[in-house]
């Protein structure tokens, strides 16, 4: 059973405009989510985190929002850049002495010059 | 910048050989991973350490083999490979309690 899902498999956008990109999760343990950027034939690297006392955090172009009560986290990336295009994965941790991640699918943006 | 390599990139061999993926940090981290990820998939964790001689079985079952002897290093062991082990093999390790991992570049194992 997924505990992070991540229901679009793909996203195309303009260059200039907003990519959003969605995570859901069942587990009302997690309390700590983070957003990994993946290329082909790379392995995938650390983006942004936010944990579950907040629900919001920012970092450049990329802005992450938490609704815990709808169990639900975005990803929004402003102004979309061609050089965004990859795979987008939002994992999931439970804290405590607890330190492995679970993932969703991911989500390929494409973002069109 | 995280320093953490893994060989080979590819690798393609037949049904029943034995293979040792290769992964090794620089940065002193204490917990490794194992995640495989099948094309469109989840990255799944199959083994991890939270130090020397320290290993766990991950979620995702494995026929694999971990060993953790230094902490550096963290490789992984099939001993007669199948073709229901074709998969990427993404290695990955860690500091501190909140996880922000950092990945090799991982492993594309085709198994004939």
């Amino acid at each position: 059973d997924q505990q992070v899902k991540q229901n679009s498999p793909s996203l195309s956008v303009q260059e200039g405009r907003i990519s959003i990109l969605n995570c859901d999760y069942t587990n009302s343990m997690f309390d700590y989510f983070l957003w990994y950027k993946k290329y082909p034939a790379e392995g995938p690297t650390f983006l942004i985190s936010i944990s579950s006392i907040k629900d919001k955090n920012e970092d450049g172009r990329f802005t992450v929002f938490l609704n815990k009560s709808a169990k639900h986290l975005s990803l929004h990336i402003v102004p979309s850049q061609p050089g965004d295009s990859a795979v987008y994965f939002c994992a999931a941790n439970s804290g405590g002495s607890n330190y492995k991640l679970t993932f969703g699918k991911g989500t390929l943006l494409t973002v069109n010059p | 910048e995280a320093d953490i390599y893994q060989t080979p990139r590819y690798l393609v061999i037949g049904t029943g050989k034995k293979i040792t993926l290769e992964c090794s940090q620089t940065m002193g981290h204490d917990k490794m991973y194992w995640y495989q990820q099948d094309p469109g998939m989840e990255l799944h964790l199959i083994h991890y350490s939270y130090g020397v001689n320290s290993t766990e079985k991950g979620d995702l079952s494995s026929e694999s083999t971990v060993s953790r002897i230094r902490t550096e290093h963290f490789p992984l062991t099939l001993e007669s490979a199948r073709p229901s082990h074709t998969s990427q093999y993404l290695c990955a390790s860690s500091a501190g309690t909140i996880e922000k991992l950092f990945f090799g570049s991982g492993t594309q194992l085709s198994v004939l």
